[in-house]
């Protein structure tokens, strides 16, 4: 199957500072890629649609200017979050789809894991 | 709105069958995922049904009824490393992102 990658897999930071976590497609193109947030024993809770050369798409309650979001190239999404707040602690997984294959099966990178002090 | 129900834990023994269901009630329909995560990780591909019937991997099998909006992941001959969150998920639509049930811990014990 496909393979989804992210860095870094652990980001431990201060309050106040930002954090870019960063999502790679490594043997497929996604020009659609998603980046969910997990807290601990919770499910997967999508936070935006990251399209490639355009504006990502953000879920109610997602704050589009505290979660920013490019995705400049057809394997490569960032996710920054600005102003990192202990809040902002959780588990933060991309996935992508690839299209030129069964397009059915939403590959996942193996996750960042955020902790904000 | 979307939303899919799903036990919340099971137990059961080493060796034996265990079925975890899952109902969705979402805007459209492409197809029903199932996806397994140890603690710590992130979560793997299972399996995935976009027709009714059963699809079988190995020891793992998922059933999906359309008309009932229900479906189901069978794992036989368990194992102890099988204890993990199992989520469904669901497609809405052409490439539309999945949305997830809150997923159910299975425990196996010996």
């Amino acid at each position: 199957g496909a393979v989804v990658s992210q860095h870094p897999s652990w980001v431990i930071c201060k309050s106040g500072t930002s954090v870019k976590i960063e999502c790679r497609s490594l043997d497929f193109q996604a020009t659609t890629m998603f980046w969910y947030r997990q807290f601990p024993k919770q499910s997967l809770m999508l936070m935006a649609t990251s399209n490639e050369g355009s504006k990502a798409t953000y879920e109610q309650g997602v704050e589009k200017d505290k979660f920013l979001i490019n995705h400049a190239s057809l394997t490569l999404s960032t996710l920054t979050v600005t102003s990192a707040h202990p809040e902002d602690s959780s588990f933060y997984i991309c996935s992508a789809r690839d299209l030129s294959a069964d397009g059915e099966t939403q590959y996942f990178g193996p996750g960042t894991r955020l902790l904000v002090l | 709105g979307q939303s899919l129900e799903q036990p919340s834990e099971v137990t059961a023994v080493e060796g034996a069958i265990v079925q975890i269901n899952c109902t969705y009630q979402t805007s459209g329909f492409y197809g029903l995922s199932w996806y397994q995560q140890h603690d710590g990780g992130a979560p793997t591909f299972l399996s995935y049904n976009a027709l009714d019937g059963l699809e079988e991997t190995g020891r793992f099998s998922s059933f999906l009824s359309r008309s009932d909006s229900y479906g189901y992941l069978l794992l036989q001959e368990l194992q102890m490393k099988d204890s993990a969150s199992y989520f469904c998920a669901v497609q809405p639509s052409g490439n539309t992102p999945l949305v997830f049930g809150k997923g159910t811990r299975l425990s196996v014990i010996a």
